[in-house]
């Protein structure tokens, strides 16, 4: 069974980057995609962005000029920085596992996420 | 992007009961639409794949349906742990979108 937790600073400051880390377990981080997902309090998902074991990326054009997004396979793990934050980047951040479906992809496993706040 | 627009944004029903909720996409997404059932504070739940793949351990009460623009979720006699709110998601191409949610409440 494919575990997945994030780790990093639950507040960051206004314009400040965000950093966080997504440990793998139960399985190896090749062969897959793997995303990171935000949730703002009390409102709906939003896709960030995803990396495959290679490190190649793709991002949300909505956050592509401050997102970077990386991987460790000696780890087992990937990564999101996310610069020049701003109260509307207080999230609950998910990373999650892709599965190739029949048809595209689904998110099959997530972290518990965590909830990062920017604020001074 | 790729809009994905739910429909009712909030839902009330009893147990027992046969629930269905809409997803429309802005444009043809073939079958590449997955439903998520999300419990306050816990994570997204993988419900169907593929617009009608049921995902392993999901109970059969769960099915989906759907193609091109059109795609529905139906919960063919409500639990009491199906009280959590639902999300579509499109995997057809990135950015990857999700519906603004559906949220079932009990009557």
């Amino acid at each position: 069974q494919v575990q997945l937790q994030e780790s990093g600073p639950g507040l960051v400051k206004p314009s400040g980057t965000l950093s966080l880390t997504c440990a793998v377990s139960g399985g190896s981080i090749s062969n897959n995609w793997w995303s990171w997902v935000r949730q703002p309090p009390g409102k709906g998902l939003e896709w960030i962005g995803e990396i495959y074991h290679s490190g190649s990326t793709t991002y949300n054009p909505s956050l592509k000029s401050r997102v970077t997004i990386s991987v460790d396979k000696s780890k087992n793990q990937f990564s999101l920085r996310l610069s020049s934050v701003t109260a509307a980047d207080t999230a609950v951040y998910y990373c999650a596992r892709e599965a190739a479906g029949r048809d595209g992809y689904n998110h099959d496993f997530w972290g518990q996420g965590t909830l990062v706040t920017v604020s001074s | 992007d790729i809009q994905m627009t739910q429909s009712p944004s909030s839902l009330s029903a009893s147990v027992g009961d046969r629930v269905t909720i809409t997803c429309r996409a802005s444009q043809t997404i073939s079958i590449s639409l997955n439903w998520y059932q999300q419990k306050p504070g816990k994570s997204p739940n993988l419900l169907i794949y593929a617009a009608s793949s049921l995902q392993s351990g999901v109970p059969s009460r769960f099915s989906g349906s759907g193609s091109g623009t059109d795609f529905t979720l139906t919960i063919s006699s409500l639990q009491a742990e199906d009280f959590a709110t639902y999300y579509c998601q499109q995997t057809y191409s990135t950015p990857y979108t999700f519906g603004q949610g559906t949220k079932l409440e009990i009557k």
